[in-house]
């Protein structure tokens, strides 16, 4: 079935760094966009950054320009997430999920990892 | 670009329906506005109930609609489940390869 598998989730010191990584299986990844959303309880989801199905083109929310950075490895299914200069509003879930960029029409989100939570806390 | 309002709250019992309302925001009224809703219980995976403001993938319940009517788009929820109690969440395009999500409504089955 579709899978997606998210790791390297913990406990950071603000300012430092982190990288989360997504495993995915049961589709033809190389044909579809992946994404980060993450959920908090103050702000609820947000989302996060997506790259497109090629690795081409990859977009991100207003506050995480300049510190995160997206990319993938099609040939080995998996998308990383590397994010720097950490800060405490950083703190959430953060789901991997298929979703538009896609080179086929898929406009929504779709399925979701179960998620892998970063803690940002000195 | 575009925000997306959602009432923070919404209640019935069982066997009623709520409706979810989502309004979008936005300095630029062009352009489609494509919706989907995700169910989310705490501690799994928000799931897709509705995408494209109407359509249903396989495997929800037909209790489960979208509609849409200019810049709102609606969540309604027929036969009131327990299992239905959850939080809910409308998303959409905000422009410029940028997805928003709007604040979350927190379902209450009486």
């Amino acid at each position: 079935q579709v899978q997606l598998v998210e790791s390297g989730g913990g406990v950071v010191q603000p300012g430092r760094s982190l990288g989360l990584s997504c495993a995915a299986s049961g589709f033809t990844f190389g044909t579809y966009g992946i994404h980060w959303v993450r959920q908090t309880p103050d702000k609820g989801l947000e989302w996060v950054a997506g790259v497109s199905y090629d690795g081409n083109n990859k977009y991100y929310g207003d506050s995480m320009k300049g510190r995160f950075a997206i990319s993938r490895d099609n040939s080995r299914n998996t998308v990383h997430l590397q994010m720097n200069s950490l800060r405490v509003e950083d703190t959430a879930v953060y789901y991997c999920v298929r979703g538009p960029l896609s080179n086929v029409w898929y406009s929504h989100f779709d399925p979701w990892g179960q998620g892998t939570l970063v803690t940002v806390s000195s | 670009q575009s925000a997306l309002t959602q009432p923070p709250s919404a209640s019935g019992s069982p066997g009623q329906s709520v409706t979810i309302s989502c309004t979008r925001t936005s300095s630029d009224v062009g352009g489609s506005f494509f919706v989907s809703w995700y169910q989310h219980h705490p501690g799994k995976a928000p799931k897709v109930m509705i995408y494209e403001v109407n359509k249903r993938p396989s495997g929800v319940p037909d209790r489960f609609s979208g509609s849409k009517s200019g810049n709102m788009a609606s969540l309604t929820v027929s036969g009131l489940q327990a299992e239905d109690e959850a939080d809910y969440y409308c998303s959409s395009s905000a422009g410029n390869n940028n997805w928003v999500f709007g604040g979350g409504t927190k379902l209450t089955v009486l």
